[in-house]
């Protein structure tokens, strides 16, 4: 089965510092990892895709296939980071097959 | 490109009454989409995909007769909430996936934010 695991559920940190935002994952086949960010009041919105290899508003992601894990991070938190993260899987057959989502962590970030 | 729009964002309806919640993608055509359910601070739940031309399919618990799914184009989803009550107060957000596109992204809607009184 599919899950993904983000186990902090709320994480603090100063204007500043750097962050790491963790996931993990349990899929048996090759899967495809995404990272949402929900800010106050705002729609889900896609931030850092595996397969682009891209960085974001500062953020970077690495897929880990040895660990199952895509943590994100940033080197310098900024306030307007402060926001709900979603780490989500893609796999399976078929185009009907839903992201998975973890839990969700709570940045927030303190000047 | 890629945008999902959701009709109402926000509705007031009496306790028995039914509301539909249309979602829409805008500049994409999608076979699938996906209608959640997240309640204050928490993680989205699954309710339902839905597939364009065929029934829904609908996670574990939730009741088909109450939340009724009509995907009739490739770019139209509704919900209708049946029978509403005050616990199906909640926030309710549509996602859909691009045709077009060899991924499993999801774009979301903004959400319809639903009570019951």
């Amino acid at each position: 089965a599919q899950r993904v695991t983000q186990p902090e559920k709320l994480l603090s940190v100063f204007k500043g510092a750097p962050v790491e935002l963790k996931c993990n994952y349990s899929y048996s086949g090759s899967p495809e990892l995404f990272w949402y960010v929900q800010y106050s009041r705002q729609r889900l919105q896609l931030l850092l895709r595996h397969i682009s290899r891209e960085s974001i508003k500062g953020f970077t992601a690495d897929l880990n296939k040895g660990e199952t894990s895509f943590h994100l991070k940033k080197p310098f938190a900024q306030e307007e980071d402060s926001a709900m993260y979603y780490c989500a899987l893609g796999g399976g057959a078929g185009g009907n097959t839903p992201l998975v989502f973890g839990k969700g962590t709570r940045l927030s970030v303190i000047a | 490109g890629a945008v999902v729009s959701q009709h109402p964002s926000r509705v007031i309806c009496k306790s028995g009454t039914s509301v539909k919640i249309e979602c829409r993608s805008l500049d994409f055509q999608a076979t699938t989409m996906f209608w959640y359910r997240q309640f204050p601070k928490q993680s989205l739940m699954l309710m339902a995909t839905s597939n364009e031309g065929s029934k829904a399919t609908y996670e574990q618990g939730v009741e088909k007769d109450k939340f009724l799914i009509n995907h009739a184009s490739l770019t139209l989803s509704t919900l209708t909430v049946t029978s509403a009550h005050p616990e199906d107060s909640s926030f309710y957000i549509c996602s859909a996936r691009d045709i077009g596109r060899s991924s499993y992204e999801q774009y979301f809607g903004p959400g319809t934010r639903l009570t019951v009184t």
